[in-house]
């Protein structure tokens, strides 16, 4: 699986729209990039997936570069409740395949 | 649906004792995952099992044993308990690229 870098941290204002970078230079046309996101003490939480379109559901949306060597995960409305260590995940999704963690960004919502 | 449960919730344990994890899915997945998070550090895969009669190691599979009993279960088992295992455990299972995880055991070895 391609390795993904995320910035160690990074804060937005409550009501803004809070954009979180994902860096996969190295992903290959098979694997699709996924984001999670771990609420203080909790299990993981699935968020989006993609693999070279624009995706969006109710909780967020996915824009891939056109090269697909990164994304950004854009919740549009950030609450304090946003507030959690968001995962970027680069992997093959045939089935099964071995979920691994990074550091991941820790998103602090301000109020 | 439950979706992945995890018992207990929490546990305390001596060093040298031994405990079972257990873990169960109702989403009829064929994989299922155990992971431990430190304090302040991410996740890592302890052993996974890809179908009902298979396992395999993670990263860190050391002191660990695992049973996948049927499809729907997937207990840890800690031999004999050490300091280093205080964590917190979390199970889960996937089917085609989606995970799903469980509330965790906090797991205190003293």
């Amino acid at each position: 699986d391609a390795k993904t870098t995320q910035p160690t941290s990074m804060d937005c204002a409550e009501g803004r729209a809070a954009n979180l970078p994902c860096n996969h230079s190295t992903i290959s046309g098979n694997e699709y990039v996924y984001w999670y996101r771990q609420i203080h003490s909790q299990g993981p939480q699935y968020i989006i997936h993609g693999l070279k379109n624009n995706e969006t559901n109710e909780m967020a949306s996915l824009i891939i570069t056109e090269d697909r060597k990164s994304s950004t995960l854009i919740l549009p409305h950030a609450t304090l409740r946003d507030t959690a260590v968001y995962y970027c995940i680069a992997l093959y999704n045939f089935g099964n395949e071995k979920l691994t963690f990074g550091t991941g960004t820790r998103l602090t919502i301000i109020p | 649906n439950a979706g992945v449960t995890q018992t207990p919730k929490f546990q305390v344990l001596k060093t040298g004792q031994s405990m079972t994890l257990q873990c169960a899915q109702d989403m009829n997945h064929n994989s299922m995952y155990w992971y431990r998070q430190d304090p302040g550090m991410g996740l890592r895969l302890i052993y996974y099992s890809a179908s009902e009669g298979t396992t395999d190691k993670g990263e860190v599979p050391n002191g660990y044993n695992v049973s996948r009993l049927n499809k729907r279960e997937f207990s840890l088992r800690l031999e004999s308990a050490a300091p280093s295992q205080t964590s917190v455990y979390f199970c889960a299972s996937s089917n085609r690229g989606l995970w799903n995880f469980g509330p965790g055991t906090r797991l205190t070895v003293t």
